[in-house]
């Protein structure tokens, strides 16, 4: 089993559509979680942490199950500046902060 | 804050050459990390500093990849006796504690030929 398994996609979206991506996640000692956003041939970027308790960031809004290690990430009204790949990252020891990279998921918004 | 950098941006190598990267963190971070990404793939962990000690490296790193942050500031990464297979982004952040996300530099695009 991977580590973090995400489901590569790619998803093609109408502009204003609301899209969900999903990812699990191995180790149950695994104590933070975040998605990062990652544009072709650039470098990923911190999109947003994810609480226990869920969270929102205007049109974004992450969601954590632990007893299913299952991490979700919602985006309304998609824009076409949305376009990208969104990678889940859970953080693997708690003493180093190693973080451990899903493959990533792959948006595409179409006018 | 000047972000991470990351030199040189582009690299072209020929196989069996040795080559260096070099990586400077945000000044204030004591955690500094090395990811390679291939195409497809999400970055994949290489190896951890804390100030100047290496305190992980992943079984990807072979021993042709050597690593080093020696005043805790800057760190290089050097691979020997490249190989196809090495073509590859390579990456580097910096965090400021285990909880943080981390920042990430542009990268350094490998290609062996």
């Amino acid at each position: 089993r991977k580590e973090v398994e995400q489901d590569p996609g790619p998803f093609n979206v109408p502009e204003g559509a609301t899209v969900a991506f999903n990812c699990t996640y191995s180790n149950s000692a695994s104590q933070s979680f975040f998605w990062y956003r990652q544009d072709c041939r650039k470098e990923p970027k911190l999109l947003m942490s994810v609480y226990s308790s869920g969270n929102e960031d205007g049109r974004f809004t992450a969601q954590l199950n632990r007893a299913s290690q299952y991490i979700s990430l919602l985006i309304r009204d998609s824009k076409l500046s949305d376009s990208a790949t969104y990678l889940c990252v859970v953080n693997w020891s708690s003493n180093t902060g190693k973080l451990i990279f899903g493959q990533g998921t792959t948006l595409q918004v179409k006018p | 804050d000047t972000g991470v950098s990351q030199n040189p941006r582009h690299k072209i190598t020929k196989r069996g050459q040795n080559v260096t990267f070099r990586c400077d963190p945000i000044s204030e971070h004591n955690r500094l990390y090395w990811y390679r990404q291939t195409l497809g793939q999400g970055p994949e962990f290489l190896t951890y500093f804390q100030n100047e000690a290496q305190l992980e490296k992943s079984r990807l790193l072979s021993d042709r990849f050597s690593a080093e942050r020696p005043k805790g500031s800057f760190s290089t990464l050097e691979i020997q006796r490249t190989e196809q297979g090495d073509s590859a982004m390579y990456l580097c952040a910096s965090s400021r504690t285990e909880n943080y996300g981390y920042t990430f530099g542009s990268g350094t695009r490998l290609t062996v030929v």
